[in-house]
């Protein structure tokens, strides 16, 4: 299974664009890079997920590399509210909606 | 989006009591469902995959007959933590997947903390 890499931490300042970055250099062909974040004591929200083609929805953007080794989710302008932990996962198994295991994840603080 | 809810939010519980926790998908229906741990400052943990109408699936080093997951209808299932003690305190977390097709990812509820004193 695919595992990733991301920094413990990273400040963001309010209004601005905010980088997350996600290595996974042994992601397999048919492994999908999902992203989910957990604001403080409550369920993982849903962010996003792709397999190569870049991806855009209503909360952030995924670019994914052309290599499919790492991927930068955006959050384009960040809010006090988007203060969490985000986490890219990629998913496990050949099932579509295989189970997924957390990693560390990023703490990202969105500063005024 | 996808609504699961989990009850009770928080319970506190003496050691040795067993506490049932339970996951419902609101909107859609779930054949499979799946707990995870949380420990203060951690990542979630992977217990087990719950599979409407079957035996759950645990993973390496969780204990079965200590945590009972019953999946007995597409939009319910339970976790029931047996003669709980404090090291079980924790935050437990369900997710489930929706079956239909319509949606891409897996929606997860808000979680209950347990104390066990």
């Amino acid at each position: 299974d695919a595992k990733t890499t991301q920094p413990p931490s990273m400040d963001c300042a309010e209004g601005r664009a905010a980088n997350l970055p996600c290595n996974h250099s042994t992601i397999s062909g048919n492994e999908y890079v999902y992203w989910y974040r957990q604001i403080h004591s409550q369920g993982p929200q849903y962010i996003i997920h792709g397999l190569k083609n870049n991806e855009t929805n209503e909360m952030a953007s995924l670019i994914i590399t052309e290599d499919r080794k790492s991927s930068t989710l955006i959050l384009p302008h960040a809010t006090l509210r988007d203060t969490a932990v985000y986490y890219c996962i990629v998913r496990v198994g050949t099932d579509s909606w295989g189970k997924l295991q957390f990693g560390a994840g990023t703490q990202v603080v969105v500063t005024p | 989006g996808a609504v699961v809810s989990q009850h009770p939010s928080w319970v506190i519980c003496k050691s040795g009591t067993s506490v049932k926790i339970e996951c419902r998908s609101l909107d859609f229906q779930a054949t499979t469902m799946f707990w995870y741990r949380q420990f203060p400052k951690q990542s979630l943990m992977l217990m087990a995959t719950s599979n409407e109408g079957s035996k759950a699936t645990y993973e390496q080093g969780v204990e079965k007959d200590k945590f009972l997951i019953n999946h007995a209808s597409l939009t319910l299932s339970t976790l029931t933590v047996t003669s709980a003690h404090p090291e079980d305190s924790s935050f437990y977390i369900c997710s489930a997947r929706d079956t239909s097709g319509v949606y891409n990812e897996q929606f997860f509820g808000p979680g209950t903390r347990l104390t066990v004193l």
